[in-house]
Order: structure tokens, then sequence, then C-alpha cells
């Protein structure tokens, strides 16, 4: 247990409204990220942190902005949702494994349904 | 991720069969993660891998990476049903572990 929340786990809401999705880690981790998981495409990077108020983008960020004010909480916002957004959410952490390597441990996911 | 391709996308297996997934790069793997996922679940880290000819045991998996290091394979020994759920591979391909690119999942079914 990487000690990872997400909130809320599931959400409903309409096109064209504001959604902010929160992860929360206990361990100080420097690295969070957030990707995307759809049928067909796998899980895909939507930005990621390297430090408070140090984010990057990923692979997929269009309509997509983040915020880390600090250290624990790392919050994925979309402006305006649209139906191609509807998707599992998940977070993650840049961690060490028991082997001492750099590995990524995922938070439990928020699904999202945009109507 | 067309970087990355998994084979094969879906398994269905009789309890007790020997398996085997394929995760395979045209670019050099610097790091190679396994995970596993339940449906509606997060991934759990099986294990990485990350130096040529490198071979790693979980219980009854067991994870290669070649010699090349452009391809990994994930073996499951006389499988379980607990075994049965989304194994994803996830790689560093030059980003010195800060960002990792997966494949699509293989959905692994499991018949009693």
């Amino acid at each position: 247990d990487a000690g990872i929340t997400q909130s809320p786990r599931h959400k409903v809401t309409e096109t064209g409204t504001p959604v902010t999705l929160r992860c929360h880690q206990t361990e100080n981790h420097r690295y969070m990220y957030w990707y995307r998981q759809d049928p067909g495409h796998g899980l895909r990077l939507i930005h990621y942190s390297y430090g408070v108020k140090d984010t990057d983008k990923g692979e997929v960020s269009d309509g997509y902005s983040v915020s880390r004010s600090k250290t624990e909480d790392f919050l994925l916002t979309l402006e305006s949702a649209t139906s191609s957004q509807t998707s599992v959410y998940f977070c993650a952490i840049r961690g060490l494994s028991g082997s001492g390597a750099d590995t990524q441990y995922f938070g439990p996911g928020t699904r999202l349904t945009v109507l | 991720s067309q970087e990355l391709e998994q084979s094969p996308q879906s398994l269905i297996v009789q309890e007790g069969k020997n398996l085997t997934i394929n995760c395979t790069s045209s670019k050099t793997l610097y790091g190679l993660y396994w995970y596993k996922q339940k449906y509606g679940e997060g991934l759990i880290f099986l294990m990485m891998l990350q130096k040529g000819g490198e071979e790693k045991s979980h219980e009854k998996i067991t994870a290669k990476l070649d010699e090349k290091k452009q391809q990994s394979s994930l073996h499951i020994t006389a499988s379980q049903p607990s075994h049965a759920g989304i194994y994803l591979c996830g790689a560093d391909i030059g980003t010195s572990g800060s960002r990792l690119t997966f494949g699509e999942g293989t959905q692994l079914t499991v018949n009693p």
C-alpha cells in the first residue's frame, strides 16, 4: 500500500461543466502522475509533477490542467468536460520497490462519466 | 501505446495450464515493469526488470527481459483463477525513470 487515495471514486457530470479530481499521498513522494485508461488505448499519461508547482505535459494533455500546491496533493481539472473525457483516471506516485528500484504505484482510480 | 506492443490482447486458459504474455518495443527498454489489474481496481506492481537477460519470479509468475532489452515475457505456471485479470507492461524508454509508457494490456481469463 503506497498510501495513495483518489477522490471522488465515481462521478457523473454533464458536458461543459468543470470537474476536479484529487490525488492524495501520505509518503512525501516527489513525483506524481495522472493517467487515463480507455479500451483500445491502455494507460496514457495526461500530466505529471516532479515537485510542488513543477508540472509537465504527458501525451494526452489537451483539455486538462493540473496543480500541485503542496507535496501531498495533485489535482487534475477538466475545465469544460466533454464526452471524450469519459474514462477511468488513475493517479500514481514514483517510489522505491522492495529491491530499491524506481517504481510507479497506483491509486484505486476514479471512474468519470460525462453525459 | 504503439511504442509498446503486448500480445496476446486476450487469453483464455484452463486452470492448471501454463501461459506466456509478451511485451515488445522497437526501442531499448531501460526499465520494464509488469502490473496486474483486477476489473474496477487499480494496478498492482508485480516486478521490474532492468538488465538484459534478467529474470525474476514471484510465486508462480516469472518475468524475463531479453538480452537486447527490447522484449519481455511474463510466464505463469499452473494458472489459477486468482491469476485472472489484466496484465500490463510499462517501460522507461529513455526518461531516466521519470515517465513510463504502457502497453494496452492482456486480459487473462482462467476457467476452473
